[in-house]
C-alpha cells in the first residue's frame, strides 16, 4: 500500500544552520505531496505542497521539490530560526483517491540558540 | 474566518468506559475527517465523511468506535468500550469538497485521550 518514510529525529540544529529533513515515498500514479508542521501546543498546519512532479512548493524559507524519478520530497531550509522548533510531517494523498492524507512518523525539529 | 473546532481538548478515562468527541468544521466545508495519532507517530485516518454520509471508513474499529455526521455539519467521534491502546490524540481536519480539487485540510487542535 501508500506509504511515506522519513528521517528519524530528533534533528537538532544552532541557529541559522542549514536543515534538510528526508522524505520518501511509495505510492501508485502521481500522488500530491505535503508537509506539515506541529509547532509546541497547537494543531497541524499545511507548510507547503506540490502536486505534480518537478513542481517546487515553498513557504516561509522552506522549499521542498517532487521528484518522482527518486520518489522523493525532501524539505529544506537555508538558515532556520529557533522559531522553527516543531514536528515535522512528510504526507501524501493518492491520485484519484478520496483525499485521505497518508503521514510519516514525523520528524522533531530542535533549534537552540 | 473560523478554524475547526474540537472538544474536550483532554480527556482522562479508566479501561471499558466510554467516551466522545466532538468536532465543528469550517464553514461550507463538505468533507470532514477524523485521524488518529499516536505518540510517536503520524496521524492515521479513522473514518471520513462527504458531507453526512461515510466515504471512507475502512480502518476504524468498528466493535467499538463509531462516529456520525448526522446534518452535514458537525460530527461526534465515540469509543465504546476504551482500551488502553487507545490512549492517542484524535483529531478533526475539514476541507473543501474533495471530489471538487479541494485538497488542502485544516485541522483542528486534537483531542488528547489517556485511557488508564
Amino acid at each position: 500500500g501508500d506509504s511515506v518514510t522519513q528521517m528519524e529525529g530528533p534533528v537538532t540544529l544552532s541557529e541559522e544552520a542549514f536543515l534538510t529533513i528526508n522524505c520518501t515515498y511509495t505510492a501508485t500514479g502521481y500522488p500530491s505531496l505535503f508537509w506539515y508542521v506541529q509547532y509546541p501546543g497547537e494543531g497541524l498546519q499545511l507548510l507547503l505542497k506540490a502536486t505534480k512532479a518537478d513542481d517546487k512548493g515553498s513557504n516561509k524559507g522552506f522549499e521542498a521539490t517532487y521528484r518522482k524519478e527518486t520518489t522523493s520530497f525532501h524539505l529544506e531550509k537555508g538558515s532556520v530560526q529557533v522559531s522553527d522548533s516543531a514536528v515535522y510531517f512528510c504526507a501524501l494523498t493518492r491520485s484519484g483517491g478520496y483525499n485521505k492524507l497518508i503521514f510519516g512518523a514525523g520528524t522533531r525539529l530542535a533549534v537552540h540558540p | 474566518e473560523a478554524g475547526v473546532a474540537q472538544s474536550p481538548r483532554y480527556k482522562i478515562i479508566e479501561k471499558r468506559q466510554s467516551v466522545a468527541f466532538w468536532c465543528n468544521p469550517i464553514s461550507g466545508h463538505a468533507t470532514l475527517y477524523w485521524y488518529q495519532q499516536i505518540l510517536g507517530q503520524g496521524p492515521k485516518l479513522l473514518i471520513q465523511f462527504q458531507n453526512n454520509g461515510v466515504v471512507d471508513d475502512s480502518q476504524l474499529p468498528k466493535d467499538r468506535f463509531s462516529a456520525e455526521r448526522l446534518k452535514g455539519v458537525d460530527s461526534t467521534l465515540k469509543i465504546q468500550p476504551a482500551k488502553l491502546e487507545d490512549s492517542a490524540v484524535y483529531l478533526c481536519a475539514s476541507s473543501l469538497d474533495f471530489a471538487s480539487g479541494g485538497n488542502e485540510q485544516f485541522f483542528g487542535p486534537g483531542t488528547r485521550l489517556t485511557v488508564l
